[in-house]
């Protein structure tokens, strides 16, 4: 079975730019989750789809971060503009459903990097 | 709120030595538990779910257990490959995330 799949795996990019992460959750998977991991720290959801819908968005920055899940699949994450605190590892995740006995699966996830 | 807090922060074992990780939890009703092996440059790896105090569940040198504040995974007879850094994380009663805590940075000496 295929992982999750994320890109690019680094981005350096400067303060003020914009940026965008992609994820392929693993097949038939209807729960995608984004995370952002600061150094040192856990994982800390951002948002969380079920299928092309948003369960929880209430941890993202909403000024700055946008994401969507077109055709219930594929996912993107958008940054604009980027503040030097957004530097962090994003991570998607992936899960058969929402139900308690879903483990979620990772990506190997993409580092930020604001100069 | 949702708390999750592991010790010791690092830990470093000699090979064989056996040991155990502590996740102390505060949650509103805990519907599950999970341990998750991280290595560098790498996402988490799902390891157990646990659900319920007393439960019990083990993979290969690692054991999980979980009581109604906290959770050990123990570690018996570690070898190098072992190393990495093991995450907690709960799930309560109306949320469908998880709260993860910050980590205990495991390090095997051959």
């Amino acid at each position: 079975e295929a992982g999750v799949a994320q890109s690019p795996r680094y981005k350096i990019i400067e303060k003020r730019q914009s940026v965008a992460f992609w994820c392929n959750p693993i097949s038939g998977h209807a729960t995608l989750y984004w995370y952002q991991q600061i150094l040192g720290q856990g994982p800390k959801l951002l948002i969380q789809f079920q299928n092309n819908g948003v369960v929880d968005d209430s941890q993202l920055p909403k000024d700055r971060f946008s994401a969507e899940r077109l055709k219930g699949v594929d996912s993107t994450l958008k940054i604009q503009p980027a503040k030097l605190e957004d530097s962090a590892v994003y991570l998607c995740a992936s899960s058969l459903g929402l139900g308690s006995n879903q483990p979620q699966h990772f990506g190997d996830g993409t580092r930020l990097s604001i100069l | 709120e949702d708390q999750v807090t592991q010790s010791p922060e690092a830990l470093r074992l000699q090979e064989g030595e056996s040991s155990s990780l502590n996740c102390s939890y505060t949650v509103s009703g805990l519907r599950g538990l999970f341990w998750y092996r991280q290595d560098p440059g790498k996402g988490p790896e799902f390891l157990f779910t646990l659900y319920s105090a007393g439960e019990e569940k083990e993979k290969e040198r690692l054991k999980a257990t979980l009581t109604k504040k906290e959770s050990f995974l123990h570690i018996t007879a570690p070898k190098p490959e072992d190393s990495a850094t093991y995450l907690c994380a709960v799930r309560g009663t109306g949320a469908n995330n998880l709260f993860f805590g910050t980590g205990t940075r495991l390090t095997v000496i051959p």
